[in-house]
């Protein structure tokens, strides 16, 4: 149990365009959604948070405008890129939790993104 | 701030040897939870061991073990028979209990197993 997917897991795109990375908790409900950012060889850096049907909380830094997060649904959150450059190549990962044990967090497989 | 910090970047143990891997962090909060989790070169994060801060006694998963020192705010993993599947990117991680619940991560350390 306790799985999370995310789709693609490896997506090039043209700069200036726009991609969407989708995170789905296949058998639990997530209330709420991380997404993250790691560079090669660094830390995961956290970018939001996404709870159910309300706005991301977004980390200081990191541009709402440019990473938009929407958190439809209990089992789905989606990260879009906007207007895509090559600095935003990078290794994305999310991670949902439960509602009842927020310290329950389970982590999808990333998606590797680049930007050409 | 709350901070975790790993001092050791890469570390290299051989086949069947035990490995100790570093980790302190700083908090004045008093409920929070510490976390090791893995990632290997697929570059899926994997929890190893968790450790609630109010227990006493050191979390276990089987050739996993902790040594967690609330007052030296230190929290350390011990590796026991260690086997080439534990090669992988360690990092040592902070969480807060009912405060946003946002997870802290060491920058990690890189351990490497001699066969």
């Amino acid at each position: 149990g306790a799985v999370v997917s995310q789709h693609p897991s490896w997506v090039i795109c043209k700069s200036g365009t726009s991609v969407k990375i989708e995170c789905r908790s296949l058998d639990f409900q997530a209330t709420t959604m991380f997404w993250y950012r790691q560079f090669p060889k660094q830390s995961l850096m956290l970018m939001a948070t996404s709870n159910e049907g309300s706005k991301a909380t977004y980390e200081q830094g990191v541009e709402k405008d440019k990473f938009l997060i929407n958190h439809a649904s209990l089992t789905l959150s989606t990260l879009t890129v906007t207007s895509a450059h090559p600095e935003d190549s990078s290794f994305y990962i999310c991670s949902a939790a439960t509602g009842g044990s927020l310290y329950e967090q389970y982590f999808g497989p990333g998606t590797r993104l680049t930007v050409t | 701030a709350q901070t975790v910090t790993q001092s050791q970047p890469e570390m290299s143990v051989q086949e069947a040897e035990t490995v100790t891997l570093s980790c302190t962090y700083d908090t004045s909060e008093s409920d929070y939870y510490l976390f090791w989790y893995k990632q290997p070169p697929s570059r899926q994060m994997i929890l190893v061991i968790r450790q609630e801060a109010y227990k006493q006694q050191n979390a276990t998963e089987n050739r996993f073990s902790v040594n967690f020192q609330k007052a030296a705010k230190s929290f350390s993993l011990k590796i026991s028979d260690s086997q080439l599947g534990d090669a992988a990117m360690y990092f040592c991680a902070l969480l807060f209990m009912n405060r946003d619940d946002k997870i802290i991560f060491g920058k990690g350390t890189r351990l490497h197993i001699l066969p």
